[in-house]
């Protein structure tokens, strides 16, 4: 079964920071780039970041530059986001997805909750 | 980079056919064939129903089809039904590896 799961969510404080980690099992992990996309408590889908297959082209949204980073582990199957400075506005349901050949995401976790507050 | 404009709601009775829209700009929607349509249920991660304009994934019904003109994507659903009701988004790639998402329109099925 083609899936990606993550974790690591998290109450943390304003200023703080976190890991997220997507675990992928079913494909080639090293074959497809993944994608962070985040939903805030009853809003819409924001796109985050992207990390190549190989993990050598990164890009984030603007909000999110400078503040988060994204790796890969290949042999470990997974995807990691590292956030910090962690803002209010950063509370969201973040999803890992697989970027499928037509630059779109076939594939999405159930998503890990990050709640920044003080 | 500005979100798409969806409209915030949009309803139709079982049968009928609904038309959803997804405004950009020429750096993303009418600049590359790269729209894609995800379907979600309320407490669901998102599902791919559309890409590259009018593409469908495996399994996803002929119900559901793409279209774009200049900077507007359109996804238009024939014969909904009850299981249709969900929030769906449009998204764009925008250049140099980025990604713009509609804001999302709730379809409600009479």
């Amino acid at each position: 079964q083609v899936q990606v799961v993550e974790s690591g969510g998290d109450v943390v404080q304003p200023g703080g920071s976190l890991r997220l980690s997507c675990a992928g099992s079913g494909f080639t992990f090293s074959n497809f780039g993944l994608h962070w996309v985040r939903q805030a408590p009853a809003k819409g889908l924001e796109w985050v970041a992207v990390i190549s297959n190989d993990g050598n082209i990164k890009y984030f949204t603007d909000s999110v530059k400078g503040r988060f980073t994204s790796s890969r582990d290949n042999s470990k199957n997974t995807l990691y986001l590292q956030m910090n400075s962690l803002r209010v506005e950063d509370t969201a349901l973040y999803y890992c997805a697989r970027e499928a050949a037509g630059y779109d995401f076939d594939i999405w976790g159930q998503g890990t909750m990050v709640t920044v507050s003080s | 980079q500005s979100a798409l404009t969806q409209p915030a709601s949009v309803s139709g009775s079982p049968g009928q056919s609904i038309t959803i829209s997804c405004t950009g700009t020429s750096s993303d929607v009418g600049g590359y064939n790269l729209v894609s349509w995800y379907q979600q249920h309320p407490g669901k991660a998102p599902k791919l129903i559309i890409f590259e304009v009018n593409k469908r994934p495996s399994g996803i019904s002929t119900r559901f089809s793409g279209s774009k003109s200049g900077n507007t994507a359109s996804l238009t659903i024939s014969g909904l039904q009850d299981e249709d009701e969900a929030d769906y988004y449009c998204c764009s790639y925008a250049g140099t590896s980025s990604y713009v998402f509609g804001g999302g329109t709730q379809l409600t099925v009479l």
